[in-house]
């Protein structure tokens, strides 16, 4: 069964400060990839980061980073430098290439950055 | 400009009143694929399409329809809505069969009365 978890349903951040927002992920499928999506309070989906199983570097995309830990099927998002535009939800998401194409999608994270 | 348009965007109905989602996309996408959003449950994937006439079920299919007969279009169907239909829906697409971003509509909150 695919599955992702997210078990932080609110986070609080100081401005500038950093955050890591937890997914964990379980797949049979040996190939797949990880995904980072955030929505802020006006609905819209906004992609943030990918990392692929096989890629063996961590993926970054600005002052988003992934920690990607395969032996542990982590997949958490680092974003450095919290700024107020931050505050959203945020959802991890994984496709798997063996297991039909199907995204599944976690509970998501809500993150509110304090000034 | 590069898009995913849903219409419409709000929608109250009423019970057994059949509905269409529409979906429609503008860059050539292979993949297409329905959401519903529900508070604590994150989105949960209701179909999704590989190409013109490929349509397969997500996770939570029960009480939809879809078709896929263009390859921008991918509208989704309720024959007979019920209340636990009531959610935010939306479409996505995505290049083919690998690990590309999907591009998100701007979503539907229906309500079904």
């Amino acid at each position: 069964a695919q599955k992702i978890t997210q078990t932080q349903p609110g986070m609080f951040v100081q401005e500038k400060e950093a955050v890591t927002l937890d997914c964990t992920y379980d797949t049979s499928d040996p190939s797949y990839g990880l995904f980072w999506y955030k929505q802020p309070s006006s609905g819209e989906m906004i992609f943030l980061i990918y990392q692929g199983s096989y890629d063996q570097q961590n993926a970054t995309e600005g002052r988003y980073s992934l920690n990607f830990q395969k032996a542990r099927k982590s997949a958490n998002l680092v974003i450095s430098a919290s700024q107020l535009g931050d505050s959203a939800m945020y959802f991890c998401a994984m496709r798997g290439m063996n297991t039909g194409n199907q995204f599944y999608f976690g509970t998501g994270t809500s993150l509110t950055v304090i000034p | 400009e590069a898009q995913v348009t849903q219409n419409p965007r709000y929608l109250i109905t009423v019970t057994g009143k059949k509905l269409t989602v529409t979906c429609s996309q503008n860059m050539n996408h292979e993949y297409m694929s329905w959401y519903r959003q529900d508070p604590g449950l994150g989105l949960r994937q209701i179909y999704y399409s590989m190409n013109v006439e490929v349509t397969d079920k997500g996770d939570v299919p029960e009480g939809y329809k879809v078709s896929r007969k263009e390859k921008r279009n991918f509208p989704l169907i309720l024959e007979s809505p019920s209340p636990n239909q009531t959610s935010l829906y939306f479409c996505a697409s995505s290049y083919g069969a690998s690990y590309n971003e999907q591009f998100f509509g701007p979503g539907t909150r229906l309500t079904v009365l």
